[in-house]
């Protein structure tokens, strides 16, 4: 089983549509967070959550919106989808702590078209 | 705003070339540099880099940083098929609320023919 489970894996759906991505770990980490790619671009982080009650928003935040439900789950909201957040959505997860809070654990990955 | 830059953005090589892959980064409060290796979906990690000059290595992989220069070089021998994928680097912002964020550069696209 994945550690980190991304659902669904793809999804198409029309402008204006409501869109809820899930992701969910098993692997009890603290930190979770959500990132699109682009091709080009890399991988940009949309917004991040170092536990249950702390949510921030990354670079690329505006049209999204997060919920941390559980320590073990964090989903991606796109409360009105618009062709230009078509793009490859990532969920990942990292310990918390000095050591190494940076080492990111990802998803398979969520292959979203707006049409 | 922290940025992350990679080049060639795109390389072909055949089987047993070695390539070098790079990274510059301009990073406030940087506190680390990361590669991961994707091959279909999900980015895998191969090495953080937190000190100048001291070289990470696994089997054909290795990995270099300049702290005074701002870069990393990723290079990769005796090539594989296997090795065909995206290469990331990531810069780590280590602080304030920031801890631990990082940024990603483009990505290298590395295609290995037999």
């Amino acid at each position: 089983d994945a550690d980190v489970t991304q659902t669904p894996r793809n999804r198409i759906t029309k402008t204006g549509k409501r869109i809820m991505l899930e992701c969910s770990q098993t692997k009890g980490h603290d930190r979770m967070y959500w990132y699109r790619q682009d091709p080009g671009l890399g991988l940009r982080l949309i917004y991040y959550s170092f536990d249950v009650k702390d949510i921030n928003k990354g670079e690329i935040s505006d049209g999204y919106s997060v919920s941390r439900q559980a320590q073990a789950k964090f989903s991606l909201s796109l409360e009105s989808a618009i062709p230009n957040q078509t793009a490859l959505y990532f969920c990942a997860t990292s310990e918390s702590g000095r050591t190494t809070p940076e080492k990111l654990f990802f998803g398979s990955g969520t292959q979203l078209s707006v049409l | 705003e922290d940025k992350v830059v990679q080049s060639p953005l795109s390389l072909v090589v055949h089987e047993g070339d070695t390539v070098t892959l790079n990274c510059s980064y301009e990073v406030t409060n940087f506190r680390s540099l990361l590669w991961y290796k994707q091959e279909k979906k999900a980015p895998t990690f191969l090495f953080m880099l937190t000190s100048s000059g001291i070289e990470k290595k696994s089997g054909r992989l290795s990995s270099i940083l300049d702290k005074k220069e701002l870069f990393s070089i990723l290079n990769i021998t005796a090539t594989q098929t296997g090795d065909s994928a995206v290469y990331l680097c990531a810069g780590v912002n280590a602080g304030g609320t920031s801890y631990g964020k990082l940024t990603f550069g483009q990505g290298t696209i590395l295609t290995v023919h037999p």
